[in-house]
């Protein structure tokens, strides 16, 4: 149990598009899901925070009108970049977590490169 | 002071010896604890998880935890050149909130030499 899955597994853009990845708990209701971004050989930044049908709390830094979430639905988040420049390439991960545990669950990482 | 702090390493031990990683943590109040795997290019996959004080076994793994002074470890027996890869400890703040967010650690690399 506690599967979550991740798609697409990489993708490749144009600077000034918008892509969306998604998120989901295959075996599990996530009440509350993460979204990671990790670039080369550095640790984890956890970028923001969403709780099903509530807006997702973002951290410090992190555009919240650039980093689109939407959770709405207990087993699927959505993470949408608006207008990608090439700094948003990174390795970006989800994790969730469900109800009444605490231990996070990560999806496999989507790598988004933006040319 | 880092909330979670971890050896960035490499740390280097024999196949088939004992590696042992450690994990300080700053806020008291700390109360979930974990250790998770992250090999290169691929995502973390939770091994451990720990909540109270003492030892916890899980085949191989041995988590340790220690409140009173601020620490928890993870202990690999009979090391395989498969563990290699970078060991996240993480922390979370409280048991009562659901799904509570995760502070990590650094990481620290282990490398198993054949």
């Amino acid at each position: 149990g506690a599967v979550v899955s991740q798609h697409p597994s990489r993708v490749i853009c144009k600077s000034g598009t918008s892509v969306k990845i998604e998120c989901r708990s295959l075996d599990f209701q996530a009440t509350t899901m993460f979204w990671y971004r990790q670039f080369p050989k550095q640790s984890l930044m956890l970028m923001a925070t969403s709780n099903e049908g509530s807006k997702a709390t973002y951290e410090q830094g992190v555009e919240k009108d650039k980093f689109l979430i939407n959770h709405a639905s207990l087993t699927l988040s959505t993470l949408t970049v608006t207008s990608a420049h090439p700094e948003d390439s990174s390795f970006y991960i989800c994790s969730a977590s469900r109800g009444g545990v605490y231990e996070q669950y990560f999806g496999p990482g989507t790598r988004l490169t933006v040319t | 002071q880092k909330e979670v702090e971890q050896n960035s390493g490499p740390l280097s031990v024999p196949e088939g010896a004992i590696a042992s990683l450690n994990c300080t943590y700053s806020d008291r109040v700390s109360q979930s604890f974990f250790w998770y795997r992250q090999y290169s290019g691929k995502s973390p996959e939770l091994i451990m998880s720990i909540y109270s004080n003492g030892d916890k076994e899980d085949g191989r793994f041995t988590a340790q935890l220690n409140k009173a002074s601020q620490y928890v470890s993870l202990l690999i027996r009979d090391s395989q050149p498969s563990d290699s890869a970078t060991y996240l400890c993480a922390v979370t703040l409280s048991q009562t909130n659901a799904g509570n967010m995760l502070t990590f650690g650094g990481g620290t690399r282990l490398m198993v030499k054949p």
